[in-house]
């Protein structure tokens, strides 16, 4: 089972580049979220989904904007990328009636 | 505001021995705490969780106990192995009784000496 899968593993922007951070899960689960995690602090919920066609922000949503077409899909776009946003980028995926969440490889995203 | 917060950042052990991470909550609201476990370059992954409603659950070598009088919650690991060495999060579900929002601490680093 490939589980979440993110990709790209590694990216350098420029700042004021776009892009789009993917997303993909295989388990049929409803729930996703981004998270980030900046050293010495924990993971921060970015934008959440609760199934496909529903996106809500989370803790630090500015900056981000997300979609959810599909129930596998879950792709997260830097409109303007910032120094600010250097981090590493975790995708989640769960179900509905469990807290177990299956993470991704994480992205590591340097704002040059 | 609310938050999940961690006593210590660093816990050093001797394999053999047991470790036990702290961890303080302030949402009372809660109906799950879970302990995840990130070792270096890969992402969280699951340990155990407990309900609000429970005092104590016991996995394969770790116990979680939760405290809501102190608003405190803690990860106990026995006979702690190299392979235990990693980032400790503790976490809690802030979706009004779904679990749609997990919220996480800072994080312990667990250090396991030989």
């Amino acid at each position: 089972n490939a589980g979440v899968t993110q990709t790209p593993k590694f990216q350098v922007l420029k700042t004021g580049q776009s892009m789009t951070l993917q997303c993909a899960q295989d388990m049929n689960h409803e729930y996703m979220s981004w998270y980030r995690q900046d050293p010495g602090m924990g993971l921060r919920l970015i934008h959440y989904s609760v199934g496909a066609g529903i996106t809500d922000q989370g803790e630090v949503p500015n900056g981000y904007n997300v979609s959810r077409s599909t129930t596998e899909d879950f792709p997260l776009r830097l409109l303007s990328a910032a120094p600010s946003q250097t981090s590493v980028y975790f995708c989640a995926s769960w179900p509905p009636e469990r807290t177990e969440a299956f993470f991704g490889q994480g992205t590591r995203l340097t704002v040059v | 505001g609310e938050s999940v917060g961690l006593h210590l950042p660093t816990l050093s052990v001797q394999e053999g021995d047991n470790s036990i991470i702290n961890c303080a909550y302030s949402n009372s609201a809660s109906d799950y705490f879970i302990w995840y476990k990130q070792e270096s370059g890969k992402g969280p992954q699951f340990i155990i969780d407990i309900r609000s409603n429970m005092d104590k659950r016991q996995g394969q070598r770790v116990t979680v106990l939760l405290n809501k009088t102190v608003k405190h919650l803690s990860l106990q690991i026995a006979a702690t192995q190299p392979g235990d060495s990693a980032v400790y999060f503790c976490a809690e579900n802030r979706g009004g009784g779904s679990n749609y929002k997990l919220t996480f601490g800072k994080g312990t680093l667990l250090t396991v000496n030989p």
